[in-house]
């Protein structure tokens, strides 16, 4: 979900668990999605996309779902590994193009061994 | 795999100066764009490219002009930097078709003192 104030909703999973990270987009006529990764001192790494002419679409290890009746998006991640331990951004781009994407603030996943 | 290569990681410079922040892919991507990234706040776009010469305003463009010279090389420019422009500057590129994912570089984090 979205997050207020200065601190990042925080999902804490235990090692070798299943996670998903939520994300609640704000215009329904956005039709391309995206989730980031954010490690700390880099920037944001390219995970998984979806268009909005799908409801699911699986990578390696990760899932995303749109549900486009509710504006949500989720990331899930199979098997959660160390390295996994970043900052999760989702973001809507409205009809593609050279506009920037808008961002969500970002779900901070802590792996705990 | 896509380079986006920020020519610094850390910055200081002072309130009053002009400050330039570059950025370089390799990609041969013609849209090109600057965000800021403040906690809390989220990334926030700045300005972006979709072609040699070209540039169009984002959500804050105050304070903040851009130079697009060449196609892999999209500059920002801090006019008269001032404090509140202290922030983590993240650049990124992507193709020019719809629907496509923005791929950044590592920041660069400026402080204005």
């Amino acid at each position: 979900g979205e997050s207020v104030g200065l601190h990042l909703p925080t999902l804490s999973v235990q090692e070798g668990d299943n996670s998903i990270i939520n994300c609640a987009y704000s215009n329904s006529a956005s039709d391309y999605f995206i989730w980031y990764k954010q490690e700390s001192g880099k920037g944001p790494q390219f995970i998984i996309d979806i268009r909005s002419n799908m409801d699911k679409r699986q990578g390696q290890r990760v899932t995303v779902l749109l549900n486009k009746t509710v504006k949500h998006l989720s990331l899930q991640i199979a098997a959660t590994q160390p390295g996994d331990s970043a900052v999760y951004f989702c973001a809507e781009n409205l009809g593609g193009g050279a506009d920037g994407l808008t961002f969500g603030k970002g779900t901070h996943l802590i792996i705990q061994p | 795999d896509v380079k986006v290569t920020q020519s610094s990681r850390y910055l200081v410079k002072r309130t009053g100066e002009k400050v330039f922040l570059e950025c370089v892919q390799d990609m041969d991507h013609e849209n090109m764009f600057w965000y800021r990234q403040d906690p809390g706040l989220g990334l926030r776009l700045i300005y972006f490219s979709y072609d040699v010469k070209m540039k169009e305003k984002g959500d804050i463009p105050e304070g903040y002009s851009v130079s697009r010279e060449k196609k892999e090389r999209f500059s920002l420019i801090l006019e008269s930097a001032s404090t509140n422009q202290t922030s983590m500057y993240l650049c990124a590129s992507s193709r020019p078709a719809q629907r496509q994912p923005q791929h950044f570089g590592d920041g660069t984090r400026l402080s204005i003192l």
